[in-house]
């Protein structure tokens, strides 16, 4: 099946500074993908709809300007956590959608921890 | 909106006993359901989708689940879990003709031998 991969697995930032995350579909074209986040013991809460070629359309609550997403391929994704805070600190996962296989998958998800 | 209720929380179960997890959606219009489980370290793994056709969907690893539209339901079943099952599973809906998927809360399921 498809696969879609996430980099890096796990990051350590200062608070004040900036974190790129980048998801990855490595066989197939996606021109959506999405990018959730996971609390510890919680569900995943859809951040944004990341569009290729275009602007991000982020979910009700979400701050566009903390979290800078730029879908710059048909296989690129990245998320940027701007001026990161330990509040941001949570497990990042993103998606992307096989027209060819019907179906949605996920990365392997980020730990961000910010100190 | 969209929103998507998994009632059970935590399931302890013995192996070799049968599963039921509750899932149910509020959303007027065609939906696509999903089950994804996610086992302790891993990624989120697709056990099995609903898009049309026979409401009884048959998954990976003895997995299946009932669509049952009248009730706004898509609960997840399997007959006798084993210990490899243990994981936390999630229920997820999306509107037809969008990908953004909108999940429950997720059920953490502990089987024990």
């Amino acid at each position: 099946g498809a696969v879609v991969s996430q980099h890096p697995s796990r990051v350590i930032c200062k608070s004040g500074t900036s974190v790129k995350i980048e998801c990855r579909s490595l066989d197939f074209q996606a021109t959506t993908m999405f990018w959730y986040r996971q609390f510890p013991k919680q569900s995943l809460m859809l951040m944004a709809t990341s569009n290729e070629g275009s602007k991000a359309t982020y979910e009700q609550g979400v701050e566009k300007d903390k979290f800078l997403i730029n879908h710059a391929s048909l296989t690129l994704s990245t998320l940027t956590v701007t001026s990161a805070h330990p509040e941001d600190s949570s497990f990042y996962i993103c998606s992307a959608s096989s027209r060819a296989e019907n179906t949605i998958y996920f990365g392997e998800g980020s730990w961000l921890t910010v100190v | 909106a969209q929103s998507v209720s998994q009632h059970n929380h935590h399931v302890i179960l013995s192996e070799a006993a049968s599963l039921e997890l509750g899932c149910n959606y509020s959303y007027g219009g065609t939906v696509n359901l999903f089950w994804y489980v996610q086992y302790p370290g891993q990624h989120l793994q697709l056990l099995l989708k609903y898009f049309s056709g026979d409401p009884l969907v048959k998954g990976i690893k003895g997995f299946e689940a009932e669509f049952i539209k009248s009730k706004f339901s898509f609960n997840l079943r399997k007959p006798s879990v084993q210990w490899s099952d243990t994981a936390e599973y999630f229920c997820a809906v999306n509107a037809y003709n969008t990908d953004k998927l909108i999940f429950g809360t997720g059920t953490r399921l502990q089987v024990f031998p």
